[in-house]
């Protein structure tokens, strides 16, 4: 079946530090793929999304880019806030569905200390 | 402003008793999820329905019910059966069809279940 693997947390930085959160994919066909942030007591809000290979989504800084033959979504961001700190989560839709049924990888907790 | 609405926030439950969650969207969409989210297992499906009348299992749906009576509300409830009900459960909604082929969940905040 389909799955997603981030890298193990808790990833904790510095603010201005440079951030990679590694996302892989197991999955038929070809899915859609997204990221979602959780920030503490709340639900989950999409972050950015890619659609297509080599697509690349982007938002409040941070940015993803859909690599079929890696099979990989990693997330990046250049320079991290202290506001940045949350779950960041990578997903998956299976292609050829017409629902939002999503298949989510284990988390990844992002500290930034100032 | 559109959104999901998650009640209650937080509750209590002794064993053996059924407690029931409650989701409503006034989003217009069609499809409902219900998330179970442990510490470091990420999201687990619990439930999910596409349209009124009509739902289907996720993984994990022994020891839960739903109903979709109506569009806009999607109730979860966590039975007896379920061995270790404590967790945060999570609604989401999304439109039934989409031609993008990024059709996206929205969230509520969640309901925080503890089992005394």
């Amino acid at each position: 079946g389909d799955s997603v693997t981030q890298m193990e947390g808790p990833v904790t930085l510095s603010e201005e530090a440079f951030l990679t959160i590694n996302c892989t994919y197991t999955a038929t066909g070809y899915p859609s793929l997204f990221w979602y942030v959780q920030y503490p007591g709340e639900g989950l809000q999409l972050l950015l999304k890619a659609t297509k290979a080599d697509d690349k989504g982007s938002n409040k800084g941070f940015e993803a880019t859909y690599r079929k033959e890696t099979t990989s979504f990693h997330l990046e961001k250049g320079s991290v806030q202290v506001s940045d700190s949350a779950v960041y989560f990578c997903a998956l839709r299976a292609g050829g569905t017409s629902y939002g049924k999503l298949t989510f990888g284990q988390g990844t907790i992002l500290t930034v200390h100032p | 402003d559109g959104g999901i609405t998650q009640s209650p926030k937080y509750l209590f439950r002794k064993e053996g008793q059924n407690v029931t969650l409650s989701c409503e969207q006034n989003l217009n969409h069609d499809a409902m999820y219900w998330y179970r989210q442990d510490p470091g297992q990420g999201l687990r499906l619990i439930y999910y329905s596409q349209i009124v009348n009509d739902f289907q299992k996720g993984d994990i749906a022994e020891g839960y019910s739903v109903s979709r009576e109506k569009k806009e509300s999607f109730p979860l409830t966590v039975t007896s059966a379920q061995k270790n009900p404590t967790a945060f459960y999570l609604c989401a909604s999304s439109r039934g069809t989409d031609t993008s082929g990024a059709n996206v969940l929205t969230f509520g905040a969640g309901s925080r279940l503890t089992v005394l």
